[in-house]
């Protein structure tokens, strides 16, 4: 199984700043299936960035992605309120095909 | 804009079989990968299993022994059946939409809908 260890567990800051989270994999993922998603409370997750890098329709051009191999990370450049949430790394293929970290709470500071 | 919503019992007794159901509006269910995905309490995501339109499965080790995943195209639904369950199986329940080939992501998601196993 490839494990998806995100690091932090959470992470305080405050809006305006930088986040910046990890996702790092017991096995390699080919970056064309690496995806990461936000959840608030109450909510199902959404699709925030694919293929590692390439953010998903609507989602604002300050959440990147990048990384490659076993480490990925997501960026996000001047948090906004609602951007306070938990984000999940997810990975495709091996066996199971389907894993997702275990999560970053962001949460204000 | 296609929508997806998860129906079934929200309480289920130990040892029987947890069954829900996921409607897909607004497209068709055919050429895609779909999938449920669980939430406990306070936790994190675990893939359940995915079915592609053509009725080919596959599922999370895991679970692999539980679990059954069927789709009925005519009517836009895909089903999970989920048996000999115990309370570490409460949990939101989720189905989405799996882009598959040189993807590998879940576009579309489900509201969710919580089941609790308990006598």
């Amino acid at each position: 199984e490839n494990v998806l260890t995100q690091s932090p567990g959470t992470l305080s800051l405050s809006p305006g700043e930088r986040a910046t989270l990890s996702c790092r994999a017991s096995q390699s993922v080919s970056s064309s299936y690496l995806a990461w998603y936000q959840q608030k409370a109450g909510q199902a997750p959404r699709l925030l960035i694919y293929g590692a890098s390439s953010r998903a329709t609507g989602i604002p051009d300050r959440f990147s992605g990048s990384g490659s191999g076993t480490d990925f990370t997501l960026t996000i450049s001047r948090l906004e309120p609602e951007d306070f949430a938990v984000y999940y790394c997810q990975q495709y293929g091996g066996s199971p095909p389907i894993t997702f970290g275990q999560g970053t709470r962001l949460e204000t500071k | 804009q296609v929508q997806l919503q998860e129906s079934g019992p929200g309480l289920v007794k130990p040892s029987e079989t947890l069954s829900l159901t996921c409607t897909v509006s607004g497209g068709s269910i055919s050429s895609y990968h779909w999938s449920w995905i669980r939430q406990p309490p306070g936790k994190g995501l675990e893939w359940i299993g995915y079915i592609y339109y053509r009725g080919t499965t596959n599922y999370n080790p895991s679970l692999k022994s539980r679990v059954t995943i069927s789709i009925d195209t005519p009517k836009n639904q895909f089903s999970l059946k989920l048996n000999s369950v115990t309370a570490a199986d409460t949990a939101m329940y989720y189905c989405a939409r799996f882009a598959a080939y040189g993807a590998g992501y879940f576009d579309l998601w489900g509201r969710g809908t919580l089941v609790t196993v308990s006598s």
